[in-house]
């Protein structure tokens, strides 16, 4: 059973372009969870979703930041117009109920 | 609001030798609590938990009880490998599902042979 899986590993963009971090569950995870970790600091939810739906996004900042979990596909975690202070690693973590399961997460770096 | 603080990194350990890695939390509610385990290039991977005060949860020869008197919920084992080398994260929650967690800063943990 494969773990989650996230793309790109290692993600470089220069400001003002938009990035996108997908995010594929484990087999039979219906709930999927962003997670941002700024340098020197630890993981800060950013937002929990279902299929189709958004449950809690009280951690995403208001603006140029979005997420999805369509019917079909991975989670995707879109970025518009990105600054360098959005530089971090994005991990994110699928459950059913309980325990969550991260994957490896998705360093994105801003030049 | 809630927090999460651990002792700060990194920490080197001969084999053998014991670990304690310190970690307090402010919670408005009753909080369940967490360490999850990094290992070099993995995601986070749940070490142990404990839900309610005074439990102890163990896991792989590591142990935490969960102390609501002090707010803690440090992370022991009595003889650390070479093998347990990677950054731990203590974390709580205070909704029923577990998913949505406040992390500490993480600490790194090196054993040499």
């Amino acid at each position: 059973n494969a773990g989650v899986m996230q793309n790109p590993r290692h993600l470089v963009r220069r400001r003002g372009q938009e990035a996108r971090l997908r995010c594929s569950p484990m087999k039979g995870h219906s709930h999927v969870y962003w997670y941002r970790q700024l340098p020197e600091e630890g993981l800060k939810f950013m937002v929990y979703l279902q299929k189709e739906n958004i449950i809690d996004e009280s951690g995403m900042p208001k603006e140029r930041f979005s997420a999805e979990f369509p019917k079909e596909g991975p989670s995707i975690l879109r970025i518009q117009q990105v600054v360098r202070g959005d530089s971090a690693a994005y991990f994110c973590a699928s459950s059913t109920t309980g325990e969550l399961f991260f994957g490896e997460g998705s360093r994105l770096t801003v030049l | 609001g809630d927090s999460v603080t651990q002792m700060e990194g990194p920490v080197t350990l001969s084999e053998e030798a014991c670990l304690t890695i310190n970690c307090t939390y402010t919670a408005t509610g009753y909080p369940s609590l967490f360490w999850y385990v990094q290992y070099p290039g993995e995601g986070l991977q749940l070490l142990l938990k404990a839900t309610k005060a005074d439990d102890k949860g163990s896991n792989k020869g590591f142990e935490a009880t969960y102390r609501k008197e002090t707010t803690s919920f440090h992370l022991e084992k009595g003889s650390v490998q070479v093998s347990d080398s990677a950054v731990y994260f203590c974390a709580l929650s205070e909704d029923n599902q577990g998913g949505k967690l406040i992390f500490g800063q993480g600490t790194e943990l090196s054993v040499k042979p």
